[in-house]
C-alpha cells in the first residue's frame, strides 16, 4: 500500500528557515506533488505545487530531487503564524494520498 | 463569496441514523471531493467526482454515497451511522486542466456519533 510519510513534529524559532521533508516512495509518473496548510478547525490550503526540482512562489519554495521520492518544504524566515500542519500530497491520476502531517510549532 | 462551502459545520446524531452534508463550490471546477479526517489528523480521499467519473476509496463502507444534483454541487450521504464514522469530513473541488493540481477546501463538517 503507498504510503505518504512525514515527521510527526517540527519546532522552530521564529525568523528561522524550516524545512518539512516527505517522503513518496510509490510517487507515479503523472503526479504532481502539492503541500497544504492547515490550521485548527479549517479546511487545508494550498501552498505550492511542483514535478521536479525547485519551485518558488511568495510564500515557500519546494525541492524534489530527480528520483522524485521525496520532497522538502521550505519556510524561509516563519513567524509565529506559521504555526500549522503541513501535508504533501502526491497529486495526479492515481489514488490521492495525502501525507501523515507534521505539526510545526513556532517559538517565540 | 465562499469558494467551497459545507453545511452543516457540526453534526450531532445517534448511531444507526441517515444524515447528509451539502457541498457547495462557485469556482465553476469540474472535479469535486470528500474527504475523511479523523482524530490523529490524517486525511483520507472518500471519492473524487467529475460529470464522468466517480472514483470511490476501496476503503470506503457504501453506507457512503456521494450524490451530485450539478457541477456544482456533491452532497455525502451517509446511512446506518457508526460511532466510527466521528470525524471531520471537507469537501474539495478543483479544475480539471493539465498540471493544475490546487484543490479548494470547504471549513468542514464535524461529525459525532453517540
Amino acid at each position: 500500500l503507498a504510503k505518504t510519510t512525514q515527521p510527526i513534529s517540527m519546532d522552530s524559532y521564529e525568523g528561522q528557515e524550516v524545512n518539512i521533508t516527505c517522503s513518496h516512495n510509490n510517487i507515479a509518473t503523472n503526479d504532481y506533488i502539492t503541500w497544504y496548510q492547515q490550521f485548527p478547525s479549517q479546511g487545508p490550503r494550498f501552498i505550492i505545487q511542483g514535478y521536479k526540482t525547485k519551485v518558488t512562489n511568495e510564500v515557500a519554495s519546494l525541492f524534489i530531487p530527480a528520483d522524485r521520492k521525496s520532497s522538502t518544504l521550505s519556510l524561509p524566515r516563519v513567524s509565529l503564524s506559521d504555526t500549522a500542519v503541513y501535508y504533501c500530497l502526491p497529486f495526479g491520476n492515481e489514488k490521492l494520498t495525502f501525507g501523515t502531517g507534521t505539526r510545526l510549532t513556532i517559538i517565540p | 463569496d465562499t469558494a467551497v462551502s459545507q453545511t452543516p459545520k457540526y453534526l450531532v446524531t445517534q448511531m444507526g441514523n441517515d444524515k447528509s452534508i451539502k457541498c457547495e463550490q462557485n469556482l465553476g471546477h469540474d472535479t469535486m471531493y470528500w474527504y475523511k479526517q479523523d482524530s490523529k489528523k490524517f486525511l483520507k480521499i472518500m471519492f473524487s467526482y467529475n460529470n464522468k467519473e466517480l472514483i470511490i476509496n476501496e476503503t470506503v463502507p457504501n453506507r457512503f454515497s456521494p450524490k451530485s444534483p450539478d457541477k456544482a454541487h456533491l452532497n455525502l450521504h451517509i446511512n446506518s451511522l457508526e460511532l466510527g464514522d466521528s470525524a471531520v469530513y471537507f469537501c474539495a473541488s478543483s479544475q480539471d486542466k493539465a498540471e493544475v493540481y490546487e484543490q479548494y477546501f470547504g471549513p468542514g463538517t464535524r461529525l459525532t456519533v453517540t
